[in-house]
């Protein structure tokens, strides 16, 4: 079964807003990681957080975790129209199973010219 | 050179051929993975390739038989393939296996399966 859960599913907004989208994931974790996905092509990295760590910045991005809630969040400030993609939680290092990522749903953001 | 190169990024085939998806990347690393993804759905982890060792989802029907020829390469054999399997698959690499890596991901082969 799917380890995290994305919500809002979608979301669209005007350029210039700030963008929150959550994932939520059921067991523990060592890691969690977001990685962005354009219009069915490969995914980018964009951020990884430590099950030790609560909040990490890179650029125009802030991500943070909360563990007691099993939860995190992603917002990306003055969204831009080139943001419009997928947007995809990730978690490793859980159920015990082979390397490799655990996907949630995702959320499909879409920016407003 | 850092990136993950997928080659063909279209494929067409029949239920009866036998056709391979070919990943290389030449950035050292030592882990690779296979992943499955459907329209609109999450990518599925199908195989991965960690210091030489293979990890297999169980889910993954035998139909798929991945092949490390070199550190560098991984290919996805595909035989007897079924509609269903249509898709785009993916292919990445990270620098060690384990947990908390970056993974690096091709641009995909979209599969269609008639």
């Amino acid at each position: 079964s799917q380890q995290g859960e994305e919500d809002p599913q979608a979301l669209s907004i005007q350029e210039g807003e700030n963008a929150t989208m959550n994932c939520s994931y059921k067991t523990s974790i060592n890691n969690l990681q977001w990685y962005r996905q354009n219009s069915g092509r490969g995914l980018v990295h964009l951020i990884l957080i430590r099950s030790n760590e609560r909040e990490k910045h890179s650029g125009r991005l802030r991500v943070t975790l909360d563990t007691s809630k099993k939860s995190s969040s992603l917002l990306i400030t003055a969204s831009r129209a080139a943001d419009t993609a997928s947007y995809f939680c990730a978690t490793d290092g859980s159920g015990g199973g082979a390397d490799g990522l655990t996907f949630g749903k995702g959320t499909h953001l879409i920016i407003q010219p | 050179d850092t990136e993950v190169t997928q080659t063909p990024k279209h494929l067409v085939m029949g239920m009866t051929n036998k056709k391979s998806l070919k990943c290389e990347q030449h950035m050292g690393h030592r882990a690779m993975y296979w992943y499955k993804q459907k329209a609109k759905k999450p990518p599925e982890l199908m195989f991965v390739y960690s210091y030489e060792k293979l990890s297999i989802n169980e889910s993954v029907p035998s139909r798929f038989s991945p092949e490390c020829p070199n550190s560098s390469l991984l290919n996805l054999h595909l035989h007897a393939l079924q509609p269903e399997d249509s898709a785009l698959y993916l292919c990445a690499s990270s620098p060690w296996g384990g947990w908390g890596n970056e993974q690096f991901f091709g641009p995909g082969t979209r599969l269609t399966v008639l």
